[in-house]
């Protein structure tokens, strides 16, 4: 399965945006990049996924590098309430796993 | 509201009493499964099932068992539970994992204590 690279830890202001990167040098043309955000004492909750382009939802904007082997979450101001663990994940095209990483635990000054 | 629902949320037991942690999805989707998240482990998956009746072991099967005789429901059960298995487990399901761009959905967490 092809690994991921995230920073243990990140620092951001309130309001201010937050760039959460990740590192998958070995990714495979099929793999889906996906971000799911762990609040404090609850289960992971889905955030974004892409495949090629840059994508955008209510909750951030992911960023696909052009040879896919890198991507950012983009958090546009962070609050908070987004104070959790990132976890960056691969989805291959066949598989039954969510295979979580370390991610990056975000805390989020005032 | 879409929704995954764990309960207990809470408990704690002794070791050899059978428990049962029941997981509970109103999406209609077919696959559901369990982890279970140890310090330093991160999320490692225990069991998974396909559909109503087709289950899997994951990683760390050992210790547990599943089943799945309705699709929204997919308990997860201890028969003789030790203290290695105190963890927080979580229960996810999604519409069909074989598909990369589904999103996965997972329950709040049921935080288990043996002693």
């Amino acid at each position: 399965d092809a690994k991921t690279t995230q920073p243990n830890s990140m620092e951001s202001n309130e309001e201010e945006p937050v760039h959460l990167p990740c590192n998958h040098s070995t990714i495979s043309g099929t793999d889906y990049i996906h971000w799911y955000r762990q609040l404090p004492s609850q289960g992971p909750e889905y955030v974004i996924h892409g495949l090629t382009s840059n994508v955008n939802n209510r909750m951030a904007s992911l960023a696909i590098a052009e040879d896919r082997k890198s991507s950012t979450l983009i958090l546009h101001r962070a609050t908070l309430r987004d104070a959790a663990v990132y976890y960056c994940i691969l989805r291959p095209l066949i598989g039954n796993d969510m295979r979580f990483g370390a991610g990056t635990r975000l805390t989020v000054k005032p | 509201e879409a929704q995954v629902t764990q309960n207990p949320r809470y408990l704690i037991t002794v070791t050899g009493k059978k428990l049962t942690v029941t997981c509970s999805q109103n999406m209609n989707h077919e696959y559901m499964s369990w982890y279970r998240q140890d310090p330093g482990l991160g999320l490692r998956q225990i069991y998974y099932s396909m559909n109503v009746e087709v289950t899997d072991k994951g990683d760390v099967p050992e210790g547990y068992k599943v089943s799945r005789k309705e699709k929204r429901n997919f308990p997860l059960i201890l028969e003789s539970p030790s203290p290695n298995q105190t963890s927080l487990y979580f229960c996810a399901s999604s519409l069909n994992p074989g598909l990369a761009g589904v999103v996965w959905f997972f329950g709040p967490g049921t935080r288990l204590t043996v002693l």
